[in-house]
């Protein structure tokens, strides 16, 4: 167990929809970190924030959006789904330094997002 | 740009016998090497990373890997197998504004 925790595990919704995921961090982590995997693009970085504020982004398509609470949870905003964005989003935390490239980063179990 | 390659989708050795994952990377400066395994239906975990000193980095679970500069590899690797190893392994280099995966070895470990 990584420490990371994610919500929901799995969602299923329909095109067009808005969906939020949620991420709670490693207990004294400041960086959150959110990763799309699907079969055909692989791992992608998406976006990461560092103490409530964005720190560098991959990745991430226009329709996609985060923030990172005051308490460091972060939550990932998809909105207009289409079938593409089925995928497996994972969140990850590591400590203190903001731009510590250094830093292992430490990953939740992941929610696994079908749309239909 | 950075990159990571893994140029094998699947590896595959008898329990015992040593491993190796192969990793080539491509950066403009010093590399930052991770080495990350995902077990089915799990997030995934961390192993080992090179950021600096020596080429040789031990990591979780009996793993290693070796950074070479001049080949630009960093391969993981494990002097003997456990059939509790077969997962996906990930290799991924990081800069301050990315973090680049490879596409995945999936290793599976024969009894």
């Amino acid at each position: 167990d990584s420490g990371v925790t994610q919500t929901p595990k799995h969602l299923i919704t329909a095109t067009g929809q808005r969906v939020t995921l949620r991420c709670s961090p490693r207990s004294g982590d400041l960086s959150v970190y959110w990763y799309q995997q699907s079969l055909d693009q692989g791992l992608q970085f998406l976006i990461q924030y560092y103490n409530g504020e964005e720190r560098a982004k991959g990745n991430i398509l226009e329709r996609f959006s985060a923030q990172q609470f005051p308490d460091l949870h972060s939550e990932l905003n998809l909105s207009s789904l289409e079938l593409g964005d089925s995928a497996l989003y994972f969140c990850a935390s590591s400590p203190r330094l903001a731009g510590g490239y250094q830093e292992t980063q430490y990953f939740g179990p992941g929610t696994r997002l079908l749309v239909l | 740009a950075q990159s990571v390659a893994q140029p094998e989708d699947q590896v595959n050795v008898a329990e015992g016998n040593p491993l190796t994952v192969k990793c080539t990377y491509s950066v403009s400066g010093n590399p930052y090497l991770f080495w990350y395994v995902q077990y089915p239906n799990r997030g995934l975990q961390f192993l080992l990373k090179y950021i600096t000193g020596d080429n040789l980095v031990k990591g979780s679970y009996g793993f290693e890997a070796e950074f070479n500069k001049s080949q630009t590899s960093f391969h993981l690797k494990k002097p003997s197998a456990l059939v509790s190893d077969s997962a996906l392994y990930f290799c991924a280099v990081r800069d301050v504004n990315d973090m680049r995966f490879g596409a995945g070895t999936r290793l599976t470990v024969k009894p």
